[in-house]
């Protein structure tokens, strides 16, 4: 059962790149998230879906956008990396309840 | 004020000791409540729900005060492998999202 497969696990960008990380969840979860975690900060709502073809923004949504094209799948995308988004970034899933995580992914950008 | 407050720590203690985690919470309207464990690098995992009436499992006890909007964990005879941040969880009133605390830091000791 993988649960909660985020990739890349990492990637280095150069300022003004774009990039799309993946979250893919094989376990029929209706709700889906983008966090990302800074040190001293905590985990920051970035998007979340709570549905099919469904995005909302949370906390932090300035410079990502984000796709739910099918169920299982929640894509983050940067248009034009900046420094300020170096961070791990984590994808959760949940029915509503607890919600449980991809291992995350490693993101710097020069 | 901060949706969800813990004491960072770090709190160092030698194996077997009994140690408490507290948690303060800004919405009175919450209704779920979860303790969360993060070990260094490594995604955030559901270490337990927590209960109004308060619920045990095995060496750890979650208690919820909502009067005073006041979340706990103790953790009873410590071992080595506890030593992890605990990450206070509190859902947001309405919605289907979660607010995470910044974590409360353990190290125990040989």
């Amino acid at each position: 059962n993988a649960g909660v497969t985020q990739t890349p696990k990492f990637r280095v960008l150069k300022t003004g790149q774009s990039m799309t990380l993946l979250c893919a969840q094989d376990m029929n979860h209706e709700y889906m998230y983008w966090y990302r975690q800074d040190p001293g900060m905590g985990l920051r709502l970035i998007h979340y879906s709570v549905g099919e073809g469904t995005t909302a923004k949370g906390e932090v949504p300035d410079g990502y956008n984000v796709s739910r094209l099918k169920k299982q799948n929640f894509l983050l995308g940067l248009e034009s990396a900046a420094p300020s988004q170096t961070s791990v970034y984590f994808c959760a899933s949940s029915f509503g309840g607890p919600q449980h995580f991809g291992d995350g992914t490693r993101l710097s950008i020069l | 004020r901060k949706e969800v407050e813990q004491d960072p720590g770090p709190f160092n203690v030698p194996e077997g000791a009994t140690v408490a985690f507290n948690c303060t919470y800004s919405n009175s309207a919450s209704q779920s409540f979860f303790w969360y464990r993060q070990d260094c690098r490594k995604e955030p995992k559901l270490l337990m729900s927590v209960y109004s009436s308060g619920n045990e499992d095995g060496r750890f006890t979650a208690q919820l005060n909502r009067a005073s909007q006041y979340i706990s964990l103790l953790i009873r005879d410590s071992k080595l492998s506890d030593s992890a941040t605990y990450l206070c969880v509190v859902n947001r009133p309405g919605a289907n999202n979660l607010f995470f605390g910044t974590g409360t830091r353990l190290t125990v000791i040989p």
